[in-house]
């Protein structure tokens, strides 16, 4: 089974912090996606990477950065973290092309920054 | 324009069958799927139709996609209670980089 881990289920940070979400998949994917998921809105897309060292910015980049180092990694930065980006940030990654483009989701990150 | 709605809410009786919708305004779209995310956890794909399907059936699911309308929707026969969770329905997008958009979710409640 493919497996998609975030490394932190909950955080708590205070405004200004750095924060960094870890995500690993173990399928060798070619894609992985940064969402952040708030009541109302469904789920936004932050950051999408398609290969090591490669990403692109998606609906809502403002305040994120990411990093994709290796192929199973996937970093999400928050420089200085403010109380509006207290959310559920979801993980996922999927294959490349010539495929149903089903995505693998992480369990979430719920971060709160007071 | 590219949106995805929903309605935010759906409360069933076990045994009856669930009906979950969804709108979306661009049509170039190729995959369209319905996501189910349990407390607590992240969304799982429970099934998906090619854009030049009518209908797909899965067991206990339907899904019905009405291009023309712009219309997809989902029906569980015989709900359970473990079917309470938040069902997001999704569209793709393959011109360029990848590209989806999800809608709002629906948040199914199951009485017994």
């Amino acid at each position: 089974d493919v497996k998609v881990t975030q490394s932190s289920r909950y955080l708590v940070k205070r405004t200004g912090e750095k924060v960094f979400l870890e995500c690993v998949q173990d399928m060798d994917h070619e894609n992985m996606f940064w969402y952040r998921q708030d009541p109302g809105l469904g789920l936004r897309l932050i950051y999408f990477s398609y290969d090591v060292k490669m990403k692109e910015k998606g609906d809502i980049p403002e305040g994120y950065s990411v990093s994709r180092e290796k192929k199973e990694r996937f970093s999400l930065i928050l420089e200085s973290a403010s109380t509006n980006q207290t959310s559920m940030y979801l993980c996922a990654s999927n294959m490349g092309r010539g495929n149903t483009g089903e995505l693998f989701f992480g369990e979430g990150s719920r971060l709160t920054v007071l | 324009g590219e949106d995805v709605e929903q309605s935010l809410f759906l409360s069933v009786r076990e045994g009856d069958s669930s009906v979950i919708n969804c709108t979306y305004t661009d049509s170039s779209s190729t995959y369209l799927y319905w996501y189910k995310q349990e407390p607590g956890a992240g969304l799982q794909l429970l099934t998906y139709i090619f854009s030049n399907m009518d209908m797909k059936q899965d067991q206990r699911l339907t899904v019905l996609l009405n291009k023309k309308d712009k219309h997809l929707s989902l029906r569980i026969a015989d709900t359970q209670t473990g079917d309470s969770a938040i069902y997001f329905c999704a569209e793709r997008f393959t011109s360029g980089t990848y590209k989806y958009i999800f809608g709002t979710g629906t948040r199914l409640k199951v009485l017994a």
